[in-house]
């Protein structure tokens, strides 16, 4: 099993919808998550960050944490055109220093 | 403020040579980080500095490849003997401390022929 991972997608989703993202992980990345936006041939971007069980929300975007089960989400609300793009979902265990990423959702958001 | 920057855009070489990429990270941040992104897949962990010193190499594939960062800021990250399966975009991320979040460069294409 992978230490984390997503559903390669591509999630299409109509302008305007919710797009909701999941990922999994294995016990060896189970402290703190991260959300990446990709665009085509651009490096990593910081959307959200997640510490501990429950929602957080910053704008359109909600993560949330379920230690219990092992998964993390992401929402995104009144989806637009530029949020097209692939997502990366990334665990950092305690104590660590690497992030371990899955491989992506592709999210697609048509006009 | 500046954001992490890396030189080469793109790398072009031949099977065999050598090559080094370069890593700026945002001022004032300790940890640096160095990634290995090939096409369709998240982002592998290769190296972690702390300072100076190299405090993770598990992800290094192979002993061809080594990075450095003498002075606790720029790192360099240097291959030898170059593989085509050495293609693949390098990103270098940096943070403020070991558990803070990582701020990603915009890579470096290296394609090996």
């Amino acid at each position: 099993q992978k230490e984390v991972e997503q559903n390669s997608g591509p999630l299409s989703v109509p302008e305007g919808a919710i797009a909701s993202l999941n990922c999994t992980y294995s016990d060896r990345v189970s402290q703190s998550f991260f959300w990446y936006r990709q665009y085509s041939g651009k490096s990593p971007e910081l959307i959200m960050s997640i510490y501990s069980n429950g929602d957080k929300e910053d704008g359109r975007f909600t993560a949330q944490l379920n230690k219990a089960s092992q998964y993390v989400s992401l929402l995104i609300r009144d989806s637009q055109p530029s949020d097209s793009a692939t997502y990366l979902c990334a665990g950092l265990k305690a104590a660590g220093n690497k992030l371990t990423f899955g491989g992506g959702t592709r999210v697609l958001v048509k006009p | 403020g500046a954001g992490v920057s890396q030189t080469p855009s793109n790398k072009v070489t031949e099977k065999g040579k050598y090559v080094e990429l370069r890593c700026d990270p945002i001022s004032g941040h300790t940890a640096l980080y160095w990634y290995r992104q090939s096409l369709g897949q998240g982002p592998e962990f290769l190296i972690y500095f702390q300072g100076t010193g190299a405090a993770d190499d598990s992800g290094l594939p192979n002993d061809r490849f080594f990075a450095v960062r003498p002075e606790g800021s720029v790192s360099t990250l240097k291959i030898q003997r170059t593989e085509r399966g050495d293609s693949a975009v390098y990103l270098c991320a940096s943070s403020l401390s070991r558990e803070d979040t990582q701020y990603f460069g915009p890579g470096t294409r290296l394609t090996v022929l």
